[in-house]
């Protein structure tokens, strides 16, 4: 099994520009999250999803948008990139609520 | 809000030494993981804990949930070079999982 698939795996971006972080998950799990990583603070939440069509905010979701139109996939839009959203993004299933989770492999992204 | 707190944040063990991660947490929950993440790499589970007093033990590491003081333990025992990681724990407040800032480990021989 594939597991939670992210991509790309790197990216860098100019300030302003868009983008779309993909996630897929193949495990049939009702929940999915983002988070991002920085040194020194954690994952901190960005959006979550309990189901298709169903999404809420986290604890920093600011500069970022998601949709769940499958249960299959969650993107994670960034509308204009800043400085301050250079991170490493992990995006996350479980079966329910927001239980143990799976992760994917990261995606490292670096705005200019 | 949901605070979790954990130390230390870094800790740097001889080989064969035993020691202790704390994990404290600032609201009521009975549901707490701990992850592992390699450097570079993503987080793997490595302990679901469901209830108060919940122990598991996997190898060299065996952590345990005390829900009334709102604290869980990842206690090392006769560390090996490969235990060298960060570890995280991460508290299940129903739809969002808080986590701490993380223990980088380092095991030397």
């Amino acid at each position: 099994n594939a597991g939670v698939t992210q991509t790309p795996k790197f990216q860098v971006l100019k300030t302003g520009q868009s983008m779309t972080l993909q996630c897929a998950q193949d495990m049939n799990h009702e929940y999915m999250s983002w988070y991002r990583q920085d040194p020194g603070m954690g994952l901190r939440l960005i959006h979550y999803s309990v189901g298709a069509g169903i999404t809420d905010q986290g604890e920093v979701p600011n500069g970022y948008n998601v949709s769940r139109s499958t249960t299959e996939d969650f993107p994670l839009r960034l509308l204009s990139a800043a400085p301050s959203q250079t991170s490493v993004y992990f995006c996350a299933s479980s079966r329910g609520g927001a239980g143990e989770l799976f992760f994917g492999e990261g995606s490292r992204l670096t705005v200019l | 809000e949901l605070k979790v707190e954990q130390n230390p944040l870094f800790l740097s063990m001889q080989e064969g030494k035993n020691y202790t991660i704390y994990c404290n947490y600032s609201t009521t929950s009975d549901r707490l993981y701990w992850y592992r993440q390699d450097p570079g790499k993503s987080l793997e589970s490595l302990f679901v804990l469901l209830s108060n007093g919940a122990v598991k033990q996997e190898g060299r590491l065996m952590a345990s949930l005390d829900t009334k003081a709102r604290l869980s333990t990842l206690h090392i025992t006769a560390a090996v070079h490969d235990l060298s990681a960060t570890y995280f724990c991460a508290v299940d407040a129903f739809k969002d999982m808080r986590f701490g800032a993380g223990t980088r480990l380092t095991v030397k021989p």
